[in-house]
């Protein structure tokens, strides 16, 4: 157990209303990682986090901001949802002091978009 | 060209039989390969690690061809519990630092 929490667990929303996930990990680990997971798809990166404050974009950040004002936060926010940003979000962990390339995901959201 | 592609399957296969999934990557730089399993609607979990030698954990057997970018996992005496979609998982060493790339995975039954 990575000691990763997401919530919330599920959201249901409409389209044009912000939406903030929050992964909150208990460890203090330097790297984090938001994903989203879709049919046919695998699991694409959407944002990073290497530090407080330090953040750089995925292969998927359009429409997405995040935010690391914590080490144990890292919020990812649609600030405009929109139908094609229903899907299941999965917040990870990197638990080296370096990155180490072993990830531990939490639980997941599952949004809906309507 | 996707990073990661993995057998589509599914596999269905029964208790006690041998099952192999087969993964390919196009970035000749990574260094870092990675089974993951999935259960329906839970989250990846680290299955093992892919040692270039080659390692085993249990009835799991992954192997690593660097020349062929190559990499796959050998399931022997399949129990109902492995039914689970499993995820071929290289790092994107050359590019960015400690990003992972996914495949789709590949679904795997093991019926009584």
């Amino acid at each position: 157990d990575a000691g990763i929490t997401q919530s919330p667990r599920h959201k249901v929303t409409e389209t044009g209303t912000p939406v903030t996930l929050r992964c909150h990990q208990t460890e203090n680990h330097r790297y984090m990682y938001w994903y989203r997971q879709d049919p046919g798809h695998g699991l694409r990166l959407i944002h990073y986090s290497y530090g407080v404050k330090d953040t750089d974009k995925g292969e998927v950040s359009d429409g997405y901001s995040v935010s690391r004002s914590k080490t144990e936060d890292f919020l990812l926010t649609l600030e405009s949802a929109t139908s094609s940003q229903t899907s299941v979000y999965f917040c990870a962990i990197d638990t080296g002091l370096t990155s180490t390339d072993t990830q531990y995901f939490g639980p997941g959201t599952r949004l809906t978009v309507l | 060209r996707k990073e990661v592609e993995q057998d589509p399957g599914p596999f269905n296969v029964p208790e006690g039989a041998t099952v192999a999934f087969n993964c390919t990557y196009s970035n000749s730089a990574s260094q870092s390969f990675f089974w993951y399993r999935q259960d329906c609607r839970k989250e990846p979990k680290l299955l093992m690690s892919v040692y270039s030698s080659g390692n085993e954990d249990g009835r799991f057997t992954a192997q690593l061809n660097r020349a062929s970018q190559y990499i796959s996992l050998l399931i022997r005496d399949s129990k109902l519990s492995d039914s689970a979609t499993y995820l071929c998982v290289v790092n994107g060493r050359g590019s960015t630092l400690g990003r992972l790339y996914f495949g789709r995975g590949t679904q795997l039954t093991v019926w009584p």
